[in-house]
């Protein structure tokens, strides 16, 4: 079974700061996926890497394979950005594994 | 093009009672979930298909709870009878096919059991 870890599980920050979560995990994958879910809503996809790095917004995911570790940047971080951040591995006949997330909260 | 689509979004009930959550993936998406997640918590899978079949059961509490995909497009989870220990947000998730491809999300189903 594959092992995820995610860093830090907690995070409080100033607005305008530069933001990283990490994950680690232990079995090679397929691919990864960084999850968003505000506090009593529903969750958003944000990234589905496999390699490489995607930017949307202010936001950048990038995966090491070699490393078997992901992160997700938030640059200029606005209170709107405060959530849950959730790294999720795998699909296929594996199915999903979930980190245990990474709470946010930016201060303004 | 809508994202996926669950109801009810909230649903209080005394114990005992029987309730019935429904999702509509996105058009075209074989792979479907549906999630339990406790406040605070991860979410922890139900049931996984793939079209009509359930491909992943085992997390599934059989005495009470039951779903079915039959045309292999929308889904409904039933839980009879309810249990305090139920309350919980319902997620349900689809993707493509196979387990692959992009992940979406429904709003999710909140269920309070009194």
């Amino acid at each position: 079974k594959n092992e995820v870890e995610q860093s830090p599980q907690n995070l409080t920050a100033q607005e305008g700061e530069f933001i990283t979560i990490n994950c680690s995990y232990s079995v090679g994958i397929s691919a990864l996926h960084w999850l968003q879910q505000h506090p009593g809503g529903g969750i958003v996809s944000l990234f589905m890497l496999s390699s490489g790095k995607k930017k949307h917004g202010r936001l950048i995911a990038t995966i090491n394979i070699q490393e078997k570790h992901s992160s997700l940047h938030i640059t200029a971080s606005h209170p709107r950005d405060s959530a849950v951040y959730i790294c999720v591995l795998g699909g296929g006949a594996d199915g999903l594994t979930f980190g245990k997330g990474t709470h946010l909260i930016i201060q303004p | 093009e809508a994202g996926v689509v669950q109801s009810p979004r909230y649903k209080i009930i005394e114990k005992k009672q029987p309730v019935a959550f429904w999702c509509n993936p996105i058009s075209g998406h074989n792979t479907l979930y549906w999630y339990r997640q406790n406040l605070g918590q991860g979410p922890e899978l139900l049931i996984r298909y793939e079209n009509e079949e359930a491909v992943d059961d085992s997390q599934l509490p059989k005495d009470r709870f039951s779903a079915e995909r039959l045309k292999g497009v929308d889904s409904t989870l039933k839980i009879q009878p309810a249990e305090l220990g139920d309350s919980a947000v319902y997620l349900c998730a689809s993707r493509p096919h196979g387990g692959t491809g992009e992940l979406f999300f429904g709003e999710g189903s909140r269920l309070t059991v009194l």
